[in-house]
């Protein structure tokens, strides 16, 4: 079946536009999670939900970050006034149950470059 | 603060060799631990878990060993092979000072592998 898919796959930004990036999940996944990766890292948590809900979103850096998923399942991160220390791969994940030891499928993420 | 620590950044090996790669965690209270493999380009893709109730899992020519007690867990290819070349990744799910975590994910730094024809 389909795995996790993102969109754009590229993106590059002036620095003060605001972008957006999409998530969509695998089919009937309950949790979703965005992670950011810096060149040469590790992925990072940004933020979590739980069909629409937001649980955790500890890991975003500012104020400028907001990330939604209206209806339980596709999910949009939003940066506005883009800094060049958000470019970064940022990557979606869903796993199938909100367990903690359910596995994650990760999708191939969206290259952020902020100029 | 809660982390893991992935060691070597950097693993080079001959064809046919074996490799291993070792983390080590701080949250006693994790219990699952999933490595991930990276190629370029691509988004992290699950290559084998452990739990913490069993202590080894083998699947074909990859196996994950972990000690609760040392707080550790490693990765072991063994018959490398070209494709096998790519960054790999331990993760475990650290619980965080309110003792909830909702599964996210914390990522070592990562281990460049390659593997020499």
């Amino acid at each position: 079946g389909a795995g996790v898919s993102q969109s754009p796959r590229y993106k590059v930004a002036k620095r003060g536009q605001d972008v957006a990036l999409r998530c969509d999940p695998i089919s009937g996944h309950v949790s979703l999670f965005w992670y950011q990766q810096a060149l040469g890292q590790g992925p990072e948590f940004l933020t979590y939900f739980q069909n629409e809900a937001q649980l955790d979103k500890s890991g975003l850096p500012s104020d400028r970050f907001f990330a939604e998923r209206p209806e339980g399942s596709v999910s949009t991160l939003k940066i506005q006034r883009t800094q060049q220390e958000d470019s970064a791969v940022y990557l979606c994940a869903s796993s199938l149950i909100a367990d903690l030891k359910e596995t994650q499928y990760f999708g191939p993420g969206t290259r952020l470059l902020v100029l | 603060g809660e982390n893991v620590e992935q060691h070597p950044s950097t693993l080079s090996v001959q064809e046919g060799d074996s490799a291993v790669i070792k983390c080590t965690y701080s949250d006693s209270a994790s219990n699952y631990f999933p490595w991930y493999k990276q190629e370029l380009g691509k988004g992290p893709q699950l290559i084998i878990d452990i739990r913490s109730n069993v202590g080894e899992k083998k699947d074909q020519r990859i196996a994950v060993t972990l000690n609760k007690t040392a707080k550790h867990f490693s990765l072991h290819i063994t018959e490398t092979q070209p494709e096998d070349s790519a960054v790999y990744f331990c993760a475990a799910i650290l619980t965080n000072a309110g003792g909830t975590s909702y599964g996210k994910l914390t990522f070592g730094q990562g281990t460049i592998l390659t593997v020499h024809p």
